[in-house]
């Protein structure tokens, strides 16, 4: 089992829709999670960071985190067709003080005009 | 401006040479991490540190190479021993404690 799991898609959504990214991850200790953005040819940028169970919303963007489930989630509100890039779930150490922060492989996002 | 920087940013390499990848942050980040990206493919871990004078190894280390004698660096060494070297390398840093990481723009290297 990979430690962080995400649909590779691609994921194609109309403009103005909302899209729904999915992230699952096997340790169940783990502290904290990301998102990320990536165009292609480019390195990855931070869009949410989550930390406790619940919703978090920033913008257009909501992030969910479900520990008991091992399951966190990011919503885009409103798509916009600069919202097409690969997305990129991240998990951070299970013990505080573990720093190694693993990817899932990616989901690539298209917003249909 | 705060930031990682890393450099250069396209390298090619004979086959059979090391060659070294510069990771430089100004932010005063603890944590420094090196990951491999390939065409289509998500961020594996090769090497991260969380103090100087210290670091771990990731996921895919056989073939690397890392020191962190400064902070403010953490330079990675392909070796020859990397059979398929070939791929986008990205550097990051973080706060550390469970905190976001940062990205630099990424060294493009080439075996020729």
């Amino acid at each position: 089992q990979k430690e962080v799991e995400q649909n590779s898609g691609p994921l194609s959504v109309p403009e103005g829709a909302i899209a729904s990214l999915n992230c699952t991850y096997s340790d169940r200790g783990s502290q904290s999670f990301f998102w990320y953005r990536q165009y292609s040819g480019k390195s990855p940028e931070l869009i949410m960071s989550i930390y406790s169970n619940g919703d978090k919303e920033d913008g257009r963007f909501t992030a969910q985190l479900n520990k008991a489930s091992q399951y966190v989630s990011l919503l885009i509100r409103d798509s916009q067709p600069s919202d097409s890039a690969t997305y990129l779930c991240a998990v951070n150490g299970a013990n505080f003080g573990n720093e190694k922060l693993t990817f899932g492989t990616g989901t690539r996002l298209t917003i249909i005009p | 401006d705060g930031g990682i920087t890393q450099s250069p940013k396209y390298l090619f390499r004979k086959e059979g040479q090391n060659v070294t990848l510069s990771c430089e942050q100004n932010l005063n980040h603890d944590a420094m991490y090196w990951y491999r990206q390939d065409p289509g493919q998500g961020l594996r871990l090769i090497y991260y540190s969380q103090i100087v004078n210290d670091f771990q190894k990731g996921d895919i280390a056989e073939g690397y190479s890392v020191s962190r004698e400064k902070k403010e660096s953490f330079p990675l060494t392909v070796t020859s021993a990397q059979k398929n070297p070939t791929a986008f390398y990205l550097c990051a840093s973080s706060m550390g404690e469970n905190t976001e990481a940062f990205f630099g723009q990424g060294t493009r290297l080439t075996v020729v």
